[in-house]
């Protein structure tokens, strides 16, 4: 199957700073690659789209200039999480649309502790 | 009412049981239908993937999808504690969004 990476897979941080997270396709190219926050013993909550070359579009609720997104080549996309607050804590998990199979295949996750 | 009902569970069941994990939807545009495992503190793998009524077995798994009645399912054979995991089903209409619909999850035990 697909192999989607993800990078750190763990990170604390103290409240106030920025934490960035990355997201790769590694042997296929994810033009759209999704990011969702997952909180314990509940389902994925879709937090962003991500479009290769374009703004990414956000969820209703979600802040977009809390939750920076970058899709800067067809391998990578970045979720900079700015200016963190404890409430941020969460497991940030992404995944890589693959246009043959249109199927998305997601990363491991990462789990962001704020202190 | 949400898009997409699972049934949360939890879902203990004896080693070698076979196991039935359903899903129901509202939405008739959806066409696409996924299962996902979720082992704990990762990431979800894609287990099933079928567009089409109808069944698709892959080893222990068969995923049949009922577009008639908008029901889901996914069977599991001679089931193994390495089963033990939540199982998400996952949809979506295609097209350019192509966001997927989750349902919550059931969590599966398989007891040895």
């Amino acid at each position: 199957g697909a192999v989607v990476s993800q990078h750190p897979s763990r990170v604390i941080c103290k409240s106030g700073t920025s934490v960035k997270i990355e997201c790769r396709s590694l042997d296929f190219q994810a033009t759209t690659m999704f990011w969702y926050r997952q909180f314990p013993k509940q389902s994925l909550m879709l937090m962003a789209t991500s479009n290769e070359g374009s703004k990414a579009t956000y969820e209703q609720g979600v802040e977009k200039d809390k939750f920076l997104i970058n899709h800067a080549s067809l391998t990578l996309s970045t979720l900079t999480v700015t200016s963190a607050h404890p409430e941020d804590s969460s497991f940030y998990i992404c995944s890589a649309r693959r246009l043959a199979t249109d199927t998305q295949y997601f990363g491991p996750g990462t789990r962001l502790t704020v202190l | 009412q949400k898009e997409v009902e699972q049934d949360p569970g939890p879902l203990s069941v004896p080693e070698g049981a076979i196991v039935s994990l359903n899903c129901t939807y509202s939405n008739s545009a959806f066409q696409y239908f996924m299962w996902y495992r979720q082992y704990s503190r990762k990431g979800p793998e894609l287990l099933m993937y079928t567009y089409s009524s109808g069944n698709k077995e892959d080893g222990r798994f068969t995923a049949q999808v009922d577009k008639s009645s908008k029901y889901i399912s996914l069977f599991i054979r001679d089931s193994q504690p390495s089963d033990s995991a939540t199982y998400l089903c996952a949809m979506n209409s295609g097209g350019a969004t192509n966001k997927l619909i989750f349902g919550t999850g059931t969590l599966l035990a398989v007891q040895p």
